[in-house]
């Protein structure tokens, strides 16, 4: 079965950082692509980033380019993001997410875990 | 504002089948298959169709997707309680280069 279980969420000022973690079991980790995804409070759910299987490419969307970066060890079978800059748009329960394939092109998100809450705040 | 248009809101009573409606571009529903996902909030979103038609393992044959030109449908029949939950489309956008999500819409069972 497979598992997804998120960490490293939390509170954290305007201009801060944080690392969220993803520990994924029940699968070959390395074979397949990962992305998160997250959902503001009372909003819909946005794709953040994507990162291949071996971790060679990366995609992030235009609006946390520059300020997040996507990486995994395919060794701990776990993902992760470092948020950078943050802003209090960036509130947000944040997913990590199994694609169907290897590639970041992968948009078919076949598991998901239960979401790490990160507060941006003053 | 998302890129695909879900109506924020549906509902049904117990037995009634109900459908939602995704509306794209020819960049996005046009030119690529949709996925749809049941979320309750406080757990995991759950995939619920994929390549617009296909359903996952343990999925009921209640739940069935629908595609045409720059449109996509979700249709649940026979409406039961535990169906109560957001629904999002998903797909590729050729012009963010990456997915998409539909805003979801939040169905209730009457």
């Amino acid at each position: 079965e497979v598992q997804l279980v998120e960490s490293g969420g939390g509170f954290v000022q305007p201009g801060g950082s944080l690392r969220l973690s993803c520990a994924a079991s029940g699968f070959t980790f390395s074979n397949y692509a990962m992305s998160w995804v997250r959902q503001a409070p009372g909003k819909g759910l946005e794709w953040v980033s994507s990162i291949s299987g071996i971790g060679s490419t990366t995609k992030n969307a235009d609006s946390v380019r520059g300020r997040f970066t996507i990486s995994r060890d395919n060794t701990k079978n776990t993902l992760y993001l470092q948020i950078n800059s943050l802003r209090a748009e960036d509130t947000a329960v944040y997913f990590c997410a199994k694609g169907d394939c290897t590639s970041t092109s992968c948009y078919e998100f076949d598991s998901w875990g239960q979401g790490s809450l990160v507060t941006v705040s003053s | 504002q998302s890129v695909l248009t879900q109506p924020p809101s549906a509902s049904g009573t117990p037995g009634q089948r109900v459908t939602i409606s995704c509306s794209g571009s020819s960049s996005n529903i046009g030119s690529d298959v949709v996925n749809w996902y049941q979320h309750l909030p406080g757990t995991a979103p759950k995939l619920l169709i994929y390549s617009n038609i296909q359903r996952p393992s343990g999925v009921p044959d209640r739940f069935s997707g629908s595609k045409s030109g720059t449109s996509a449908s979700l249709a649940i029949s026979g409406l039961q309680s535990e169906d109560e939950a957001d629904y999002y489309c998903a797909t590729w956008d050729d012009s963010l280069n990456g997915p998409v999500f539909g805003g979801g819409t939040k169905l209730t069972v009457l």
